[in-house]
């Protein structure tokens, strides 16, 4: 049972590019939640897609989007990058239950902007 | 802002001492969980805990949630290389709140 992948595992970007990061979910799993994880830092959560559509957004601007597909795989898109972009990209999924979501993480994509 | 924040921020110990790491909030969470993280992947979930009070054992490290859900501890016994890591805690709420995490270095 393959856990939660993620692509590309790295990727160089320059000011005011565009990216889109992949996330295929767990197997079962229906939900997906990306967090942005600066360097020594704990991960911040970026946004929740269950349903295809967003569920929850955490402090992100609008350069921030995504998208989930019927399979339940995600997009992470972010515009107009900036140098402050730059990080660890994880994108976690989970399987709505109530309150209680155990997330499994996939290994990140690193994300720099020069 | 972090909700939760983790003490100490970084810890280095020699093979076989005993730690614990603290995860503080003013919020009050459904539930809490411990992760630990490797350099150049994501986190991997250690355990949950849900209920004020509650103490869950794994092998060698001990987890307990605060009475009022809004703290939790993480005390590992005989520490091994193998834990080093960076520990981080999150509470569940309306979304996933990360501490700031606790480097762990174990010195063979």
């Amino acid at each position: 049972d393959a856990g939660v992948t993620q692509s590309p595992t790295h990727l160089i970007k320059t000011r005011g590019q565009q990216v889109t990061l992949r996330c295929s979910p767990k197997s079962g799993h229906d939900t997906v939640s990306w967090y942005q994880q600066a360097l020594g830092q704990g991960p911040q959560f970026i946004f929740q897609y269950y349903e295809e559509e967003e569920r929850q957004r955490g402090n992100f601007p609008d350069r921030f989007s995504g998208h989930q597909f019927p399979n339940y795989s995600s997009e992470l898109n972010v515009n107009a990058l900036l140098l402050g972009d730059s990080a660890l990209y994880l994108c976690a999924s989970s399987r709505l239950a109530g309150y209680q979501e155990t997330q499994y993480f996939g290994p990140g994509t690193r994300l720099l902007v020069l | 802002t972090q909700l939760l924040e983790q003490s100490p921020q970084f810890l280095s110990i020699q093979e076989g001492e005993n730690l614990t790491v603290y995860c503080n909030s003013s919020s009050v969470f459904s539930s809490l969980q411990w992760y630990r993280q490797e350099p150049g992947e994501g986190p991997v979930l250690l355990v949950t805990v849900v209920t004020g009070g509650e103490v869950k054992k794994l092998k060698r490290l001990t987890f307990q949630f605060g009475d009022a859900r809004k703290d939790s501890s993480l005390h590992i016994t005989a520490a091994q290389p193998g834990d080093t890591g960076l520990y981080l805690c999150a509470g569940e709420g309306n979304q996933f709140y990360f501490g700031t995490g606790t480097s762990l270095t174990v010195i063979p």
